[in-house]
């Protein structure tokens, strides 16, 4: 059974570029989440993808999209990055949508200059 | 709105000195609470889930339980590989999305 895997590990980006990160689900599971963690703060969702449909979004502005696609993999996009945008981003993957447990990635960190 | 608070933010041990990290949570409807384990600069790691209060569940040295208000994880006898960030996170009945709501998180120093 594999677990969650990011890409990349590791970005760098410039103010006002785009990036797109990418996560595969553990085997088995169908809905995929995402979140923000600042340093030393705890993750913040962003938003969650079950069946390919967005099921839910946390405060954070249209800038941030994603995909979920037909093997449950899923990307997240962010346009006009800005300094804030500076994070370890987390994917986690879970059975189903409702109450199961959220298995997490190693995480995207990205840093915006 | 919902909630959740841990304490302390950070937290020296001894080896073999055992402790109980807090989690206080305000939620409209608990469907579960969780407690992960964070290693710097890694995805959090699931430990456990509780449902309903009085629920109790244990993992080698960790033991998680909790009340209508609270969740604490003891850790007894702890071990230097234990150090690491353990995240507290709620998940309302009301909220379609089953979103995770975090804490900040308790920084756990376990020195030989």
């Amino acid at each position: 059974e594999t677990g969650v895997t990011q890409s990349p590990t590791h970005l760098i980006k410039t103010r006002g570029q785009q990036v797109t990160l990418r996560c595969s689900s553990q085997s088995g599971h169908n809905t995929v989440s995402w979140y923000q963690q600042a340093l030393g703060q705890g993750p913040q969702f962003i938003f969650q993808y079950y069946r390919e449909e967005e099921n839910g979004r946390g405060n954070f502005p249209p800038r941030f999209s994603g995909l979920q696609f037909p093997n449950y993999s899923s990307e997240l996009n962010v346009n006009a990055l800005e300094l804030d945008d500076s994070a370890l981003y987390l994917c986690a993957s879970s059975y189903t949508s409702t109450g199961s447990e959220a298995f997490f990635g190693q995480g995207t960190r990205l840093t915006v200059v | 709105e919902d909630q959740v608070t841990q304490s302390p933010e950070a937290l020296r041990l001894q080896e073999g000195e055992s402790s109980s990290l807090n989690c206080s949570y305000t939620v409209s409807g608990l469907r579960g609470l969780f407690w992960y384990r964070q290693d710097p600069g890694k995805g959090p790691e699931f430990l456990f889930t509780l449902y309903s209060a009085g629920e109790e569940k244990e993992k080698e040295r960790l033991k998680a339980t909790l009340t209508k208000k609270e969740s604490f994880l003891h850790i007894t006898a702890p071990k230097p590989e234990d150090s690491a960030t353990y995240l507290c996170a709620v998940q309302s009945l009301e909220d379609s999305s089953y979103k995770l709501i975090f804490g900040s998180g308790t920084r756990l120093l376990v020195r030989p």
